[in-house]
């Protein structure tokens, strides 16, 4: 089956810094999604990307769909105790509802 | 409340037990999935449903028993429970588009 490979697998930053993850797929996906999981919760949907080559924000969270549509990036900027969590990329790759997650990134961020 | 509720969040159950989770969604989604979250495996998807009264395996659905006699619910079983199945749960239920999915809080499952 189709697989996204998701790196790194873990940061551990100070706070302040940006974050950068990335996701790639051998086949091409039409939409891009980027969740992120809170310490003992069910992942939350965080940016939705649709276009190739689109650059989506949300507050200090950037997005993009690479122009291949075989990967993502996602961009944490200024990140702040908060951001820590699990963070996933998944796509509906050959089904339009069953989706494809990433291993994850566990990102941790040191007051 | 409007959302996806799971229960119970967490249990402990003994090998060779039956154990049913339960998942339940107000948002009346065609679509529902369970999965299995372990560490260095991410999200495995289970079982699916795309309606109800239809079901189908996910990527590892060895184990495990699934029913959907109403759209809302979508419980989970465990036949005979074993230590592999030692993990957490997640229920999710999802709407037409691949961005409407909304996942539980999820059930803390030991199998001891």
């Amino acid at each position: 089956g189709q697989q996204l490979n998701q790196s790194p697998q873990s940061m551990f930053i100070q706070e302040g810094e940006d974050v950068s993850m990335n996701c790639t797929s051998s086949s091409i996906f039409n939409t891009w999604l980027w969740y992120k999981q809170d310490p003992g919760e069910g992942p939350v949907l965080l940016i939705a990307l649709y276009k190739a080559g689109e650059l989506t924000s949300n507050g200090r969270l950037t997005a993009q769909f690479g122009i291949t549509r075989k990967d993502s990036f996602l961009n944490i900027s200024a990140s702040i105790p908060s951001d820590v969590g699990i963070y996933f990329c998944a796509g509906p790759g050959s089904s339009n509802y069953k989706l494809t997650f990433g291993k994850g990134t566990l990102l941790t961020v040191n007051p | 409340d409007a959302g996806i509720t799971q229960s119970p969040r967490y249990k402990i159950t003994e090998t060779g037990r039956q154990v049913t989770l339960m998942c339940h969604q107000t948002w009346s989604h065609s679509y529902m999935f369970w999965y299995r979250q372990d560490l260095g495996h991410g999200l495995r998807l289970i079982y699916y449903s795309a309606a109800a009264d239809i079901t189908d395996k996910g990527e590892v659905p060895d184990g495990y028993v699934v029913s959907r006699s109403k759209t809302e619910n979508f419980p989970l079983t465990l036949e005979s429970a074993t230590r592999s199945q030692t993990s957490v749960y997640f229920c999710a239920s999802q709407g037409l588009a691949p961005d409407t999915q909304y996942f539980g809080p999820g059930t803390r499952l030991t199998v001891l």
